[in-house]
């Protein structure tokens, strides 16, 4: 049971391009999201997260959209660098329920 | 000012034996989770523990595995009687409090601990 889908395992993207990563939920009960970056042998590292009450959270090049009705977040990311190649993983959790549910990731390989 | 630290990264063990993971969480969190990733899969939950406490262990298979948090000292994850599809990416969590809306808070993962089973 995938309450966090992320349904494209990699995306290619040219340097200096816009990164655009989807996630959708199954779960109307989710009203905190989060994305974690992750690089091989680390664990992952906090982005950037943004609660049900907005649509959307900036924080330097990266971006969060929150679509409600759709249950569907995207993580943005512009322009995009050779450092930001990595594993994304979008996560959720509920108000009150500690576990955050994290989606299987997305690797994301910023070309030259 | 240390962030999660996991121990070993990378541990080898038979059919059969125990191994034991250990986590010391961000200084002054006292919520640690545990998170495993299976090859090509994403970072399932496992536990949820407080100081001497579970929260939620809805993660946990029923059999073999255990957690623990004490007063003192790192979490440890221990998984009896290991098979060989125990073999995964281990990684731990700590947060300050609660993860909740409006508070921003976040996990802080560690380093995680690769474990092979032979």
């Amino acid at each position: 049971d995938q309450q966090v889908k992320q349904n494209s395992p990699s995306l290619s993207v040219q340097e200096g391009r816009i990164s655009i990563l989807n996630c959708d939920y199954t779960n109307s009960m989710f009203d905190y999201f989060l994305w974690y970056k992750k690089y091989p042998a680390e664990g992952p590292t906090f982005l950037i997260s943004i609660s049900s009450i907005k649509d959307k959270n900036e924080d330097g090049r990266f971006t969060v959209f929150l679509n409600k009705s759709a249950k569907h977040l995207s993580l943005h990311i512009v322009p995009s660098q050779p450092g930001d190649s990595a594993v994304y993983f979008c996560a959720a959790s509920r108000n009150r329920d500690d576990k955050i549910i994290f989606g299987k990731g997305t690797r994301l390989h910023i070309l030259p | 000012n240390a962030g999660v630290m996991q121990n070993p990264r990378h541990l080898v063990r038979r059919r059969g034996q125990e191994a034991r993971l250990r986590c010391s969480p961000v200084k002054g969190h006292s919520h640690v989770y545990w998170y495993r990733q299976l090859p090509e899969e994403g970072l399932k939950f496992m536990v949820y523990l407080q100081k001497e406490n579970i929260i939620d262990e809805s993660g946990m298979p029923k059999e073999r595995f255990s957690a623990e948090f004490p007063k003192e000292g790192p979490s440890i994850l221990r998984i009896q009687q290991v098979v060989r599809g125990d073999s995964a990416a281990y990684f731990c969590a700590s947060s300050p409090t609660y993860i909740n809306v409006g508070t921003n808070e976040k996990l802080f993962f560690g380093s995680g601990t690769q474990l092979s089973v032979l």
